[in-house]
């Protein structure tokens, strides 16, 4: 079984540019996370999705951050426009959750942002 | 939201020896997961232990819910055992994501 795919792996943009990441999750899996890893830190959750309704955002700064799950599988996480604080490795996220039960969740490789 | 607290911060062994990890969390939890990230940053699933214990070869862990902390033991330790452990708990209130320790970066030498 595949596990999570994320894509690019790597990413080097100037400050000001926009950037896109994208996810595929374990199929069959409905909730779909995005984390934040900082260098030397634990991942911190930016946006957690159940099928295609985000269901708590209150982590992702909504000024220059967005992301959709269009059809309730791939997603995608956009920076716009990226500062250099956001160097970071981008972490993707999912789990199934029969019943509404909390389940065990696996990740992706993750993108490392560089913004020079 | 949920406190998580993992010691030692850093560990240094000799291929061979036996180490334990420790996680301490600050509620009740109904996910609590064990991960070692692999020198590429690779999050690799060890344990899903809300509580009870668990073994996969050389590795094991224990979650004693009651008392809020998870243990992880590492026997025999290969130098491919080396990264950085993370414990990462979920409780139920707040944010619904996994909220991570600030991990124990493991160091095995041959």
């Amino acid at each position: 079984e595949a596990g999570v795919v994320q894509s690019p792996r790597y990413k080097i943009i100037e400050k000001k540019q926009p950037v896109a990441f994208w996810c595929n999750p374990i199929s069959g899996h409905n909730t779909l996370y995005w984390y934040l890893q900082n260098l030397g830190q634990g991942p911190e959750l930016l946006i957690r999705y159940e099928n295609e309704e985000a269901v708590d955002d209150s982590q992702l700064p909504k000024d220059r951050f967005s992301a959709e799950r269009l059809k309730g599988v791939d997603s995608t996480l956009k920076i716009q426009p990226a500062e250099l604080g956001d160097s970071a490795v981008y972490l993707c996220a999912s789990s199934s959750r029969p019943g509404g039960a909390y389940n065990e969740q696996f990740f992706g490789p993750g993108t490392r942002l560089t913004v020079l | 939201g949920i406190q998580v607290e993992q010691s030692p911060p850093d560990l240094i062994l000799q291929e061979g020896a036996n180490s334990t990890l420790r996680c301490n969390f600050s509620d009740s939890v109904n996910n609590l997961q064990w991960f070692h990230q692999n020198p590429w940053g690779q999050l690799i699933n060890l344990f899903y232990i809300p509580s009870g214990t668990k073994q996969n070869g050389r590795l094991s862990a224990t979650t004693v819910a009651t008392e809020r902390y998870s243990l992880l033991y590492i026997s025999s330790s290969q130098t491919t055992d080396s990264g950085v452990y993370f414990c990462a708990a979920h409780s139920g209130g707040g944010a619904d994501g996994l909220t991570f320790g600030k991990g124990t970066h493991l160091i095995i030498q041959p």
